[in-house]
């Protein structure tokens, strides 16, 4: 089954509206999880690392200040996409590593968010 | 820069043909590289790399890793209509992944 949850599946908003995306690790701990984005025909993007109970890490040319990330426990993270323009409407995907495996353990996807903006 | 270059960008097979997609890198620290299937949704988990000239098979699918001549190989046999996806190859660096465009195989019955 499933280890890690992503909600809403997909999001229609109005242009100029915030939206949140929940990332959850089902039955183990993540101190780390990552963003993607996947834009048509395109391949996956790393966005941003989330770091628990730090600031996030940023991939160059992702505004910080617009793709706010939240990492407030080791189950949890989330991707809030501020003041959301049509030019972000993409597929956003997160990933976690299970705690414990080695680094070359492979990522557990979620099911990724289609985000709309109109 | 590091680069994940995949080959052919798309194909369409029948069923029942072998398929045999390419995945070539430059990275600067490599750790593992990884293969994945995606249909429309979230990449699932096909094969992780890590050593070169060691096979890995599951079921209809194999991946092989050549570190000399930074390529990989994922081949599918006997190919079937669910086999049509998006599939991705990536190399990691602490758990960081970076995706190469992906190959779209397409298996018409």
């Amino acid at each position: 089954g499933a280890v890690v949850s992503q909600h809403p599946s997909w999001v229609i908003c109005k242009s100029g509206t915030s939206v949140k995306i929940e990332c959850r690790s089902l039955d183990f701990q993540a101190t780390t999880m990552f963003w993607y984005r996947q834009f048509p025909k395109q391949s996956l993007m790393l966005m941003a690392t989330s770091n628990e109970g730090s600031k996030a890490t940023y991939e160059q040319g992702v505004e910080k200040d617009k793709f706010l990330i939240n990492h407030a426990s080791l189950t949890l993270s989330t991707l809030t996409v501020t003041s959301a323009h049509p030019e972000d409407s993409s597929f956003y995907i997160c990933s976690a590593p299970r705690q414990g495996r080695t680094p070359n353990s492979p990522l557990h996807f979620g099911n990724g968010t289609r985000l709309t903006v109109t | 820069e590091d680069k994940v270059v995949q080959s052919p960008l798309s194909l369409v097979v029948h069923e029942g043909d072998t398929v045999t997609l390419n995945c070539s890198y430059e990275v600067t620290n490599f750790r593992s590289l990884l293969w994945y299937k995606q249909e429309k949704k979230a990449p699932t988990f096909l094969f992780m790399l890590t050593s070169s000239g060691i096979e890995k098979k599951s079921g209809r699918l194999s991946s092989i890793l050549d570190k000399k001549e930074l390529f990989s190989i994922l081949n599918i046999t006997a190919t079937q209509t669910g086999d049509s996806a998006v599939y991705l190859c990536a190399f990691s660096n602490d758990y960081k992944l970076s995706f190469g465009a992906g190959t779209t195989v397409t298996v018409r019955a």
